[in-house]
């Protein structure tokens, strides 16, 4: 199986700032690369799909990057709605989500 | 619009099985596939398997091989999950969860059922 591994586990960070997290995968996943945002007491969010695609809706500041083994969530000035849990999954193989990443406010 | 609207809670007992349904609407019955995802409380999520529109194949996490089946009811547009030999540990908040086709991950989702097993 694919294994899929997300740094780093937690981020605190300042409304306004630029933030990245990073997901790594175990073996090639081309960009079958999806990121969702989670909040407590609610269904995951689809946000990016193939690695780098913004789902409709999805606010701008919201972007990815990577293929093969490298991927990145870019958010590029953080608003209050932003604080979560995120999480990145392939669909290429079995659909493992990485371990996720909590964004806490500062 | 689509809609996936979940069964409500359950409390089961360890070694018992549990059925969640996963009513769909609002879409085409003919390319979407319907993933479970679950989140054990505290811990992150959790792919456990999906099944093709036909019905007629379903592929399944590795750790819940043999122990989770899956099934669709086309005149209710209803897909099943059930659970066997549950454990403390498949205390969850399981999901329903559509994808709009194979080459796609799930953008649409239940609203989740909480799955409790408590001797």
């Amino acid at each position: 199986d694919i294994q899929m591994t997300q740094s780093p586990s937690t981020l605190s960070a300042f409304v306004g700032d630029r933030v990245t997290i990073t997901c790594r995968a175990s073996q090639s996943i081309d960009t079958w690369l999806a990121w969702y945002q989670k909040k407590t007491g609610k269904a995951p969010k689809l946000l990016i799909y193939d690695a780098s695609n913004l789902e409709s809706g999805v606010p701008s500041r919201f972007s990815g990057s990577g293929s093969g083994t490298e991927f990145t969530l870019t958010i590029s000035s953080l608003q209050t709605d932003d604080f979560a849990t995120y999480y990145c999954q392939e669909y290429k193989n079995y659909h493992t989500f990485g371990q996720g990443t909590k964004l806490e406010i500062k | 619009q689509v809609q996936l609207v979940q069964s409500g809670a359950e409390v089961k007992k360890p070694g018992a099985s549990v059925k969640i349904s996963c009513k769909t609407s609002g879409y085409s019955f003919t390319d979407h596939y319907l993933h479970w995802v679950r989140q054990v409380p505290g811990q992150g999520l959790e792919w456990m398997g999906k099944i093709n529109p036909s019905g007629d194949s379903a592929t399944f996490a590795q750790s819940f091989q043999g122990r989770v089946f899956m099934t669709w009811d086309t005149s209710t547009r209803t897909v099943n999950m059930e659970l066997d030999n549950l454990r403390s540990d498949d205390t969850a908040v399981y999901y329903c969860c559509m994808a709009g086709s194979v080459y796609l991950p799930p953008d649409n989702w239940g609203q989740g059922s909480l799955v409790t097993v408590s001797p």
